[in-house]
């Protein structure tokens, strides 16, 4: 079955810091990838995703994610954090081709430091 | 932006009761999930509902669990004798399509704690 490891379920950054976090998939095949981003006391809410058009996926909130296929991996980037930004991300994964599941991560809760 | 609903936001029950968990997803949307989160855990995926049956569900998705549509608006969870370890986070979402164009609109959760 297919899956995502977020490495580090919590990450402190400063703001107007790089935030960086980890992804990696698991599977032969590139499957869909998506970035949820889940603010307190609010449902998931879709950052970006993956659809195999281009390596380099441009979210909402000035989020960008990269897919490399040689490293499995689809780490979530912002050049600066913002306070807002405190909230828990999921990565997701769902096959490619054909009805199948979204399997998501643990979670990281990302805080930002004033 | 439209939205998913879900009410209650929190529910409590004894174990062994039987709760309904109630959402609306997008109205011209096709595909219907649900979702659950234990305190700590991943965000795991129980069944996906798509013309009227049930398309897939997980292992956790037994007997005490079920899915109905009932009038074209609503999509129910209904689990019939609840357990301790049900309480969770359930999470609705729906779709309005498969694939690349595929984008799931999730509610804001219920909160189901089982006494």
């Amino acid at each position: 079955a297919q899956s995502v490891t977020q490495l580090g379920s919590h990450v402190s950054v400063s703001e107007g810091a790089l935030v960086l976090l980890r992804c990696n998939y698991s599977s032969s095949v590139p499957p869909y990838l998506f970035w949820y981003v889940q603010y307190p006391n609010q449902g998931l809410q879709l950052l970006l995703k993956y659809t195999s058009a281009a390596t380099l996926v441009k979210g909402i909130n000035g989020f960008e994610a990269e897919f490399k296929k040689s490293e499995t991996s689809f780490h979530l980037t912002k050049p600066s954090a913002h306070m807002s930004d405190a909230a828990e991300y999921f990565c997701a994964v769902r096959p490619f081709g054909g009805y199948q599941k979204v399997t998501f991560g643990i979670g990281t809760k990302l805080q930002v430091i004033p | 932006e439209p939205e998913v609903t879900q009410t209650p936001s929190h529910q409590v029950t004894q174990m062994g009761q039987e709760v309904i968990l109630r959402c609306v997803p997008i109205s011209n949307h096709l595909y219907f999930y649900w979702y659950r989160q234990i305190l700590g855990q991943k965000v795991e995926f129980l069944v996906s509902f798509y013309n009227n049956e049930i398309s897939e569900k997980s292992e956790i998705f037994d007997d005490q669990f079920s899915v109905e549509r009932p009038d074209g608006s609503n999509f129910t969870l209904k689990i019939r004798s609840t357990k301790l370890e049900d309480s969770a986070m359930y999470f609705c979402a729906s779709s309005e399509e498969q694939g690349r164009g595929e984008k799931l609109f999730f509610g804001s959760g219920t909160q189901l704690s089982v006494l």
